[in-house]
């Protein structure tokens, strides 16, 4: 069956250090989309991507869509406090079935 | 209003307890969702209203009973649960469902259930 793997499941950097979470899928995907969960809270939306090859940024975030449509990247440059949280990609098939990732837990060391 | 409002909060039940969860939308949003979350992983499917109707049963064991009154409100029934189903249920909605730019999730706070 689909499924969406996340690397790494757990990540700690200082405070200032770059981080960066993959996602692979093991099918092509129509879109991803990123959400972050702080702790003890819920899924918040970050950003979908559609296209092959597509990038896109928030302020220190980068998101980026493979060629194939099968994997994602999401980078944040020097980490705050602010960006603890599990970090999911959320694949969606041509089906429209949504697939999460496994999740990249951040935590950031002051 | 761009929230999904959720109650209760907690919720503590024994075995042969009935309840429910309620979750409440009010941005004109036409798929609604229930997810399940273990601590420490993804959000698991367990249901999607789409209309009104339900689009998706993930093989959820019928001691969970969802129910969509109307487009603005979905609950999940509870009855003779395990232990096991101890979790964090998200309610989450989207502007419909299955279209791209238009499945984006909007998640409630959620109900944090312990089983007894």
């Amino acid at each position: 069956g689909q499924q969406v793997m996340q690397i790494p499941q757990y990540q700690h950097v200082q405070e200032g250090e770059d981080f960066t979470t993959y996602c692979n899928s093991s099918t092509t995907l129509s879109n991803i989309q990123w959400y972050k969960q702080r702790p003890g809270g819920h899924p918040v939306f970050l950003i979908q991507l559609v296209k092959s090859g597509e990038v896109k940024k928030q302020k220190r975030l980068t998101f980026q869509f493979g060629e194939a449509k099968k994997n994602s990247s999401l980078h944040i440059t020097a980490t705050q406090t602010t960006d603890v949280g599990t970090y999911f990609c959320a694949g969606v098939d041509t089906g429209n079935q949504f697939y999460f990732g496994t999740g990249t837990s951040l935590t950031v060391i002051p | 209003d761009t929230e999904v409002t959720q109650t209760p909060k907690h919720l503590v039940m024994g075995m042969t307890n009935k309840k429910s969860l309620k979750c409440e939308q009010h941005m004109g949003h036409r798929a609604m969702y229930w997810y399940k979350q273990k601590a420490k992983k993804p959000p698991e499917l367990m249901f999607v209203y789409s209309y009104e109707k339900l689009s998706i049963n993930e093989s959820v064991p019928s001691r969970f009973s969802p129910e969509c009154p109307n487009s603005s409100l979905l609950n999940l029934h509870l009855h003779a649960l395990q232990p096991e189903d101890s979790a964090l249920y998200l309610c989450a909605s989207s502007q419909v469902f299955g279209t791209v730019g238009a499945n984006v999730l909007t998640f409630g706070a959620g109900s944090r259930l312990t089983v007894l």
